[in-house]
């Protein structure tokens, strides 16, 4: 079974300020893992996502999140956060070796970003 | 976002009601999906269609029902619905070969209100 967490509901940080958005997962392979991004009113946008290779993965806005094997976590990141970066930010993953409806991607519960002016 | 669309983008309805979501994907892609948000919860998978397989949740009620005619439109027919069924429906899709499904673009989503 593959399974991932967000531990915080909320994050708050000021504008200007570095961010981080935690996440963890189990899955018994190796994982595939994704971040998504969801404004008010709208549908979830692709943000970045980690296969292979380097650890430090670079996204769209700015974002970036490093995997983490021996700590299986992918936390998402950004060095200066905007206040337009505000939304509920999902984690996302699913076990590269797995079959049927396990290879479909399990979202965490979400964590909602407030970036303050 | 432009590339999945979803109609209507809200819809309140009785419990006797009988109604339907569509989703239109514009990007090629040849696996769709439907997820229910609820507040405060992961969202849920609740199917997946693609040239390879169909998969189900099987804790999804049978009061809901899908249809994927093609590979670029995907229905959930609703019918005898329950208040706890009030949540965001998203639809999404993504390009799937050998197995592996890429990552997901979603449409905006239908708020579902059931009275």
């Amino acid at each position: 079974a593959q399974s991932v967490a967000q531990p915080e509901d909320q994050v708050n940080v000021a504008e200007g300020n570095p961010l981080t958005v935690k996440c963890t997962y189990s899955v018994s392979g190796n994982p595939y893992l994704f971040w998504y991004v969801q404004y008010p009113n709208r549908g979830l946008q692709f943000l970045l996502k980690y296969i292979t290779g380097d650890n430090l993965v670079k996204g769209s806005y700015g974002f970036e999140a490093e995997f983490n094997k021996s700590q299986t976590s992918f936390h998402l990141k950004k060095p200066s956060a905007l206040v337009s970066d505000s939304a509920l930010y999902f984690c996302a993953v699913r076990d590269i070796g797995s079959s049927g409806s396990a290879r479909q991607l399990t979202f965490g519960s979400g964590t909602q970003l407030t970036v303050l002016p | 976002e432009t590339g999945v669309t979803q109609t209507p983008r809200h819809l309140v309805m009785g419990m006797t009601n009988k109604k339907s979501l569509k989703c239109e994907q514009h990007l090629g892609h040849n696996a769709m999906y439907w997820y229910k948000q609820s507040a405060k919860k992961p969202l849920e998978l609740m199917f997946v269609y693609s040239l390879e397989e169909r998969v189900e949740n099987n804790s999804v009620p049978s009061r809901f029902s899908p249809e994927c005619p093609n590979s670029s439109h995907l229905f959930l027919h609703l019918h005898t619905l329950q208040p706890e069924d009030s949540a965001l429906y998203l639809c999404a899709s993504s390009q799937a070969s050998g197995g592996v499904y890429n990552e997901q673009f979603f449409g905006p989503g239908t708020r579902l209100t059931v009275l």
